[in-house]
């Protein structure tokens, strides 16, 4: 049964560092994994997909980048902003199975 | 660009009523499936649907819950006899065939079961 851990569960920075948000899951066979924002009392927000072929993806100061080797994905964030404060997933397939979430907070 | 819908944002109902939960999913999308979220807790898997029939379901999918497709554009979740331990944010997700976006959510509806 595939698990998904999330690392760290919370994170609090000064704007404008760069950090790194990490997930590891237990089932290599994961085909495609995708990380998610969501907001308090929101949605999920479809940030990144890596597909099974792939290695990462970027979108703006957003880069995921994903070993299925070792069963990690890391979310990189760069230049952080106050807007970036949510909570992250990120969910493997398939059936998307979720980890916890890491809280972002970042402050002015 | 295209939403998954999901209505009503919040459904506050009494213990043992039935509650049907509704979604429009993207319009060229074939697999379906309902999530929900304990307050403070995961997301968690409940039921997917392909072909217009369950394709895969978790362990909290018990006789409690149905899935239907009614028509060509709603996707459907009831709660039959609710529980207080049902009291969650219910999503709703949609994919192509391809899996080539990934997997698109709406924005949810809490259910408060009082």
């Amino acid at each position: 049964k595939q698990e998904v851990t999330q690392i760290p569960a919370a994170l609090s920075v000064p704007e404008g560092e760069n950090l790194v948000l990490n997930c590891s899951f237990t089932d290599s066979a994961i085909y495609n994994l995708q990380w998610f924002r969501q907001d308090p009392g929101k949605g999920l927000t479809s940030l990144l997909l890596i597909q099974s072929s792939q290695r990462e993806q970027t979108s703006g100061r957003l880069n995921a980048s994903l070993d299925k080797s070792s069963g990690r994905s890391t979310l990189y964030i760069a230049a952080s902003q106050p807007g970036d404060s949510a909570t992250y997933l990120c969910a493997g397939e398939a059936e998307l199975i979720f980890g916890q979430g890491t809280t972002l907070q970042v402050k002015p | 660009e295209p939403e998954v819908t999901q209505t009503p944002s919040h459904q506050v109902t009494q213990m043992g009523q039935e509650v049907i939960l509704r979604c429009v999913p993207i319009s060229n999308h074939l697999y379906f499936y309902w999530y929900r979220q304990i307050l403070g807790q995961k997301v968690e898997f409940l039921v997917s649907f392909y072909n217009n029939e369950i394709s895969e379901k978790s362990e909290i999918f018990d006789d409690q819950f149905s899935v239907e497709r009614p028509d060509g554009s709603n996707f459907t979740l009831k709660i039959r006899s609710t529980k207080l331990e049902d009291s969650a944010m219910y999503f709703c997700a949609s994919r192509d065939s391809d899996s080539l976006y990934g997997y698109t959510f709406g924005s949810g509806t809490r259910l408060t079961v009082v």
